[in-house]
Order: C-alpha cells, then sequence, then structure tokens
C-alpha cells in the first residue's frame, strides 16, 4: 500500500470548515483513499473513501487531486465533537486479508 | 449497521494473569477480524489477523503463546493475554471486515483498556 503524509496537527474554530490534507505521491491506479478518526480513548470511525471522484457524505467531502497524488478531507462545520486524530490510509479495494496501516495521522483540535 | 462491540471495555488485573477480551460483530458476519494495540500517544499497530475457523496470523514481534487469538464463529473473536505483565498495559482494538462488501472498508470494536498491576 501506497505511502501517506499528513500534517501533525491542526486547529479549526468551530463552526468553520476544517481541511485536512494527505499526500499519497505513490498511490498506484487501483488504490482508494480512506479516511478514519479516533476520537480520545474510542475506536478508530470509518469517516469516507474514494477513488478519483470527489465522494460527500453526512459526515464529510473528500476531494482528491486529478493527479490522485493528494487529497483533502473537508469537515463543512466543525464541532468541538470533531476533535480527533484523523487517519488518511491508501489501500487496494479488494485486499480482503489485510489490515489498514496506520502513520501517525493529523490530531485536529476544534477550538471554541 | 456494521457495528463492532468489544468486551469488557477496561480491565484491570494483577501480573501473571490471564485476561481474555471479545469482539463481536453485531449486525454482520465478519470474515475477517483484525486485533490492534495503541500505546499512549502512539498510532494503531496491528498484533494479527484472524479469518474465521483458521488460525491467526501473528506480526512479527508478536508472539502467538502469550497473546491467544480464537475466531470460532463469524461473529466473534476473542484475544486472549496470558501471563500478563505491566508492559502488556495498553488499549486494544479490534476491527472486522464486513463480508460481502466489495470495497474494503474496516469497522473498528471501541477498544478495551488493559491495566496490568
Amino acid at each position: 500500500d501506497a505511502k501517506t503524509t499528513q500534517p501533525t496537527s491542526m486547529d479549526c474554530a468551530e463552526g468553520r470548515a476544517a481541511n485536512l490534507p494527505c499526500n499519497h505521491s505513490t498511490i498506484s491506479g487501483n488504490e482508494y483513499v480512506y479516511w478514519y478518526r479516533q476520537i480520545h480513548s474510542q475506536g478508530p470511525q470509518y469517516i469516507i473513501h474514494g477513488l478519483k471522484n470527489n465522494e460527500t457524505n453526512e459526515m464529510a467531502s473528500l476531494i482528491i487531486t486529478e493527479d490522485r497524488k493528494s487529497s483533502t478531507l473537508i469537515l463543512p462545520h466543525a464541532t468541538l465533537r470533531d476533535t480527533a486524530v484523523y487517519y488518511c490510509i491508501v489501500r487496494v479495494a479488494n485486499n480482503y486479508g489485510q489490515n489498514f496501516v496506520f502513520g501517525p495521522g493529523t490530531r485536529l483540535s476544534v477550538l471554541p | 449497521g456494521a457495528v463492532v462491540s468489544q468486551h469488557p471495555s477496561w480491565v484491570i488485573c494483577k501480573s501473571g494473569t490471564s485476561v481474555k477480551i471479545e469482539c463481536r460483530s453485531l449486525d454482520f458476519q465478519a470474515t475477517t477480524m483484525f486485533w490492534y494495540r495503541q500505546f499512549p500517544k502512539q498510532s494503531l499497530m496491528l498484533m494479527a489477523t484472524s479469518n474465521e475457523g483458521s488460525k491467526a496470523t501473528y506480526e512479527q514481534g508478536v508472539e502467538k503463546d502469550k497473546f491467544l487469538i480464537n475466531h470460532a464463529s463469524l461473529t466473534l473473536s476473542t484475544l486472549t493475554v496470558t501471563s500478563a505483565h505491566p508492559e502488556d498495559s495498553s488499549f486494544y482494538i479490534c476491527s472486522a471486515r464486513v463480508r460481502g462488501r466489495l470495497y474494503n472498508e474496516q469497522f473498528f470494536g471501541p477498544g478495551t483498556r488493559l491495566t496490568v498491576l
């Protein structure tokens, strides 16, 4: 699976959009971009995933650049409860037997 | 849907005792379950992968005789920490892959915090 690079930490004002970047310059054509988050002392929570088109769900939007070498997770209206570590993971979709490899992620702090 | 539970949510035990942690997929069948360990301020580290009805595959450096994994059914996997020691104190998290799903998202349990005195 391709390696990802994320900023160590970010701050965001409550109510504003939080834009979390991720670089995955070695991504291959059959690899998807997944985002998870982990709130303190809880298990990781699935947010969204995509291949090349932008995706949106009730939690967030995922913007993937045309060359797929980077992506941005957008939380449109961040709340205090969105404070968490956000993990960007790249992997093949049908890799049934293998796990997700978690890097250090981005620690997002939503400030009142 | 796709809820994974763990029991217990926390446990404190004496050094030398064994502790069993259960991971259940509540509303789906899980062909594969994964066990992770997370130390304070660190990321999740995979310990082992278990497939229903077969032996678990352990990551390098994880002692299979110390961390016993049983995946007896499509909805239950257990991790037993045998002869626990203080250095085994950690946050243990399981995840399950949804059987039949095309995409490979995994769903994680809430974690179990183990403290060994």
